[in-house]
Protein backbone atom coordinates (compact mmCIF):
# COMPACT_ATOMS: atom_id res chain seq x y z
CA UNK A 1 0.00 0.00 0.00
CA UNK A 2 1.29 3.51 -0.97
CA UNK A 3 2.20 5.76 2.01
CA UNK A 4 3.99 8.49 3.45
CA UNK A 5 6.96 7.95 6.03
CA UNK A 6 9.02 10.59 8.07
CA UNK A 7 12.13 10.03 9.95
CA UNK A 8 13.39 9.96 12.59
CA UNK A 9 10.24 9.88 14.76
CA UNK A 10 11.97 11.53 17.93
CA UNK A 11 14.89 14.13 17.71
CA UNK A 12 16.63 15.47 20.34
CA UNK A 13 19.37 18.37 19.27
CA UNK A 14 21.17 20.91 20.20
CA UNK A 15 21.03 24.92 19.46
CA UNK A 16 23.29 25.71 16.28
CA UNK A 17 23.40 22.42 15.05
CA UNK A 18 21.83 21.32 11.68
CA UNK A 19 18.67 19.01 11.49
CA UNK A 20 17.83 17.21 8.59
CA UNK A 21 14.37 15.49 9.15
CA UNK A 22 13.11 13.13 6.49
CA UNK A 23 10.07 13.05 4.32
CA UNK A 24 9.44 9.64 1.77
CA UNK A 25 5.79 8.99 -0.39
CA UNK A 26 5.06 6.17 -2.45
CA UNK A 27 2.08 7.98 -3.50
CA UNK A 28 3.89 9.51 -6.68
CA UNK A 29 2.03 12.47 -5.82
CA UNK A 30 3.76 15.80 -6.90
CA UNK A 31 2.48 18.37 -4.50
CA UNK A 32 3.94 17.82 -0.97
CA UNK A 33 4.08 19.84 2.06
CA UNK A 34 6.08 20.66 5.19
CA UNK A 35 3.74 21.76 8.36
CA UNK A 36 4.91 22.03 11.98
CA UNK A 37 2.23 22.00 14.74
CA UNK A 38 2.19 24.09 18.20
CA UNK A 39 0.05 24.55 20.50
CA UNK A 40 -2.04 27.48 20.30
CA UNK A 41 -0.86 27.79 16.89
CA UNK A 42 -2.23 24.91 14.77
CA UNK A 43 -0.90 23.66 11.89
CA UNK A 44 1.48 26.16 9.69
CA UNK A 45 2.89 25.61 6.28
CA UNK A 46 7.05 25.95 6.45
CA UNK A 47 7.84 25.39 2.62
CA UNK A 48 5.95 23.32 -0.29
CA UNK A 49 6.78 22.03 -3.45
CA UNK A 50 5.01 21.28 -6.63
CA UNK A 51 7.69 18.42 -8.43
CA UNK A 52 11.09 17.96 -9.05
CA UNK A 53 13.24 20.75 -8.75
CA UNK A 54 10.25 23.25 -7.30
CA UNK A 55 10.10 24.66 -3.69
CA UNK A 56 8.11 27.36 -2.22
CA UNK A 57 8.42 29.11 0.63
CA UNK A 58 5.44 29.26 3.40
CA UNK A 59 4.01 31.02 6.20
CA UNK A 60 6.92 30.22 8.32
CA UNK A 61 10.29 29.15 6.53
CA UNK A 62 12.65 31.42 8.32
CA UNK A 63 15.10 29.16 9.15
CA UNK A 64 14.41 26.06 7.01
CA UNK A 65 15.36 25.03 4.00
CA UNK A 66 14.34 21.90 1.44
CA UNK A 67 15.14 20.57 -1.92
CA UNK A 68 13.83 18.22 -4.33
CA UNK A 69 15.24 16.25 -6.09
CA UNK A 70 13.15 13.17 -7.03
CA UNK A 71 9.37 12.89 -6.83
CA UNK A 72 9.17 10.36 -3.47
CA UNK A 73 11.07 12.57 -1.28
CA UNK A 74 11.09 16.34 0.34
CA UNK A 75 13.77 16.42 3.09
CA UNK A 76 13.19 19.46 5.82
CA UNK A 77 16.80 21.09 6.68
CA UNK A 78 17.17 23.39 9.89
CA UNK A 79 20.14 25.31 8.80
CA UNK A 80 21.03 26.06 13.02
CA UNK A 81 18.51 24.99 15.09
CA UNK A 82 16.80 27.48 17.56
CA UNK A 83 15.22 26.55 20.48
CA UNK A 84 11.41 28.41 18.73
CA UNK A 85 11.68 25.50 16.19
CA UNK A 86 11.14 22.92 18.93
CA UNK A 87 7.71 21.07 17.14
CA UNK A 88 6.11 18.67 15.65
CA UNK A 89 6.74 18.30 12.23
CA UNK A 90 4.40 16.73 9.76
CA UNK A 91 4.77 16.39 5.97
CA UNK A 92 1.83 15.70 3.54
CA UNK A 93 1.64 15.55 -0.34
CA UNK A 94 -1.54 15.52 -2.85
CA UNK A 95 -1.98 14.66 -5.81
CA UNK A 96 -3.04 17.72 -8.07
CA UNK A 97 -4.98 20.81 -7.64
CA UNK A 98 -7.54 20.58 -4.60
CA UNK A 99 -6.89 17.27 -3.50
CA UNK A 100 -7.03 15.86 -0.12
CA UNK A 101 -3.44 15.60 1.62
CA UNK A 102 -1.94 12.48 3.05
CA UNK A 103 -0.14 13.49 6.55
CA UNK A 104 3.12 11.57 8.04
CA UNK A 105 3.21 10.22 11.13
CA UNK A 106 4.92 13.55 12.21
CA UNK A 107 8.81 13.82 14.01
CA UNK A 108 8.73 15.33 17.30
CA UNK A 109 11.92 17.73 17.36
CA UNK A 110 13.12 18.79 20.76
CA UNK A 111 16.21 21.59 20.21
CA UNK A 112 17.89 22.47 23.98
CA UNK B 1 -1.84 33.17 8.13
CA UNK B 2 -4.38 30.86 8.91
CA UNK B 3 -7.79 31.15 7.61
CA UNK B 4 -10.05 28.96 9.65
CA UNK B 5 -10.92 29.21 12.70
CA UNK B 6 -12.81 26.55 14.45
CA UNK B 7 -15.40 26.62 17.52
CA UNK B 8 -15.52 25.54 20.19
CA UNK B 9 -11.94 24.91 21.10
CA UNK B 10 -12.75 22.00 22.85
CA UNK B 11 -16.11 19.93 23.45
CA UNK B 12 -17.42 16.64 25.51
CA UNK B 13 -19.91 14.63 24.76
CA UNK B 14 -21.21 11.30 25.84
CA UNK B 15 -21.46 8.13 23.43
CA UNK B 16 -24.62 8.79 21.21
CA UNK B 17 -24.58 12.30 21.42
CA UNK B 18 -24.10 14.92 18.05
CA UNK B 19 -20.80 16.45 17.83
CA UNK B 20 -21.15 19.81 15.98
CA UNK B 21 -17.97 21.70 15.21
CA UNK B 22 -17.98 25.03 13.56
CA UNK B 23 -15.34 26.57 11.19
CA UNK B 24 -14.89 30.53 9.84
CA UNK B 25 -12.72 32.06 7.47
CA UNK B 26 -12.11 35.24 6.28
CA UNK B 27 -11.31 35.22 2.25
CA UNK B 28 -13.13 32.99 -0.40
CA UNK B 29 -12.36 29.76 -0.88
CA UNK B 30 -12.05 27.27 -3.76
CA UNK B 31 -12.88 24.45 -1.17
CA UNK B 32 -13.59 23.59 2.37
CA UNK B 33 -11.60 20.33 3.51
CA UNK B 34 -12.11 18.80 7.58
CA UNK B 35 -9.24 16.68 9.22
CA UNK B 36 -9.46 14.59 12.03
CA UNK B 37 -5.91 14.16 14.49
CA UNK B 38 -5.80 11.13 16.97
CA UNK B 39 -3.35 11.75 19.99
CA UNK B 40 0.08 11.55 18.72
CA UNK B 41 -0.43 10.96 15.03
CA UNK B 42 -0.81 12.42 11.78
CA UNK B 43 -3.76 14.17 10.11
CA UNK B 44 -6.22 12.03 8.31
CA UNK B 45 -8.52 13.50 5.68
CA UNK B 46 -12.20 13.58 6.43
CA UNK B 47 -13.88 15.66 3.93
CA UNK B 48 -13.65 18.18 1.29
CA UNK B 49 -16.95 20.97 0.16
CA UNK B 50 -16.13 22.75 -2.70
CA UNK B 51 -17.38 26.35 -2.94
CA UNK B 52 -20.56 25.40 -4.79
CA UNK B 53 -21.52 22.44 -2.97
CA UNK B 54 -23.56 23.35 0.44
CA UNK B 55 -24.03 20.12 2.10
CA UNK B 56 -22.25 17.13 1.87
CA UNK B 57 -22.56 13.70 3.61
CA UNK B 58 -20.03 10.48 4.30
CA UNK B 59 -21.41 7.83 6.32
CA UNK B 60 -22.07 9.82 10.13
CA UNK B 61 -20.31 13.05 9.02
CA UNK B 62 -22.38 15.64 7.65
CA UNK B 63 -20.82 19.03 6.41
CA UNK B 64 -22.41 21.96 5.53
CA UNK B 65 -20.71 25.57 3.87
CA UNK B 66 -22.46 28.93 3.58
CA UNK B 67 -20.32 30.85 1.05
CA UNK B 68 -22.03 33.82 2.51
CA UNK B 69 -21.23 33.83 6.05
CA UNK B 70 -17.73 32.09 5.15
CA UNK B 71 -18.59 29.23 7.46
CA UNK B 72 -18.80 25.57 7.75
CA UNK B 73 -19.69 23.16 10.18
CA UNK B 74 -19.20 19.37 11.05
CA UNK B 75 -21.51 17.20 12.56
CA UNK B 76 -20.91 14.05 13.66
CA UNK B 77 -23.77 12.10 14.71
CA UNK B 78 -23.83 8.92 17.07
CA UNK B 79 -20.69 9.87 18.49
CA UNK B 80 -18.42 6.92 19.40
CA UNK B 81 -15.56 7.09 21.91
CA UNK B 82 -13.26 6.51 18.72
CA UNK B 83 -14.30 9.72 17.38
CA UNK B 84 -12.03 11.31 20.27
CA UNK B 85 -9.88 13.25 18.28
CA UNK B 86 -9.01 16.75 17.24
CA UNK B 87 -11.10 18.22 13.75
CA UNK B 88 -9.59 20.86 11.61
CA UNK B 89 -10.88 22.76 9.16
CA UNK B 90 -8.39 23.66 6.08
CA UNK B 91 -9.17 26.05 3.25
CA UNK B 92 -7.07 26.87 0.15
CA UNK B 93 -4.48 28.95 0.14
CA UNK B 94 -3.84 31.71 -2.18
CA UNK B 95 -1.31 28.83 -4.06
CA UNK B 96 -4.23 26.74 -4.22
CA UNK B 97 -2.50 23.46 -3.53
CA UNK B 98 -1.54 24.04 0.52
CA UNK B 99 -3.72 24.37 3.09
CA UNK B 100 -4.52 27.04 5.47
CA UNK B 101 -5.55 25.19 9.11
CA UNK B 102 -7.31 26.28 11.99
CA UNK B 103 -6.02 25.55 15.15
CA UNK B 104 -9.09 22.54 15.88
CA UNK B 105 -11.76 21.19 18.10
CA UNK B 106 -10.32 18.56 20.50
CA UNK B 107 -13.60 16.51 21.22
CA UNK B 108 -13.65 14.06 23.55
CA UNK B 109 -16.39 11.94 23.65
CA UNK B 110 -17.44 9.24 26.88
CA UNK B 111 -18.63 6.04 26.99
Amino acid sequence: DAEITQSPRHKITETGRQVTLACHQTWNHNNMFWYRQDLGHGLRLIHYSYGVQDTNKGEVSDGYSVSRSNTEDLPLTLESAASSQTSVYFCASSAGYQNEQFFGPGTRLTVL
Amino acid sequence: SQQGEEDPQALSIQEGENATMNCSYKTSINNLQWYRQNSGRGLVHLILIRSNEREKHSGRLRVTLDTSKKSSSLLITASRAADTASYFCATDANSGYALNFGKGTSLLVTP
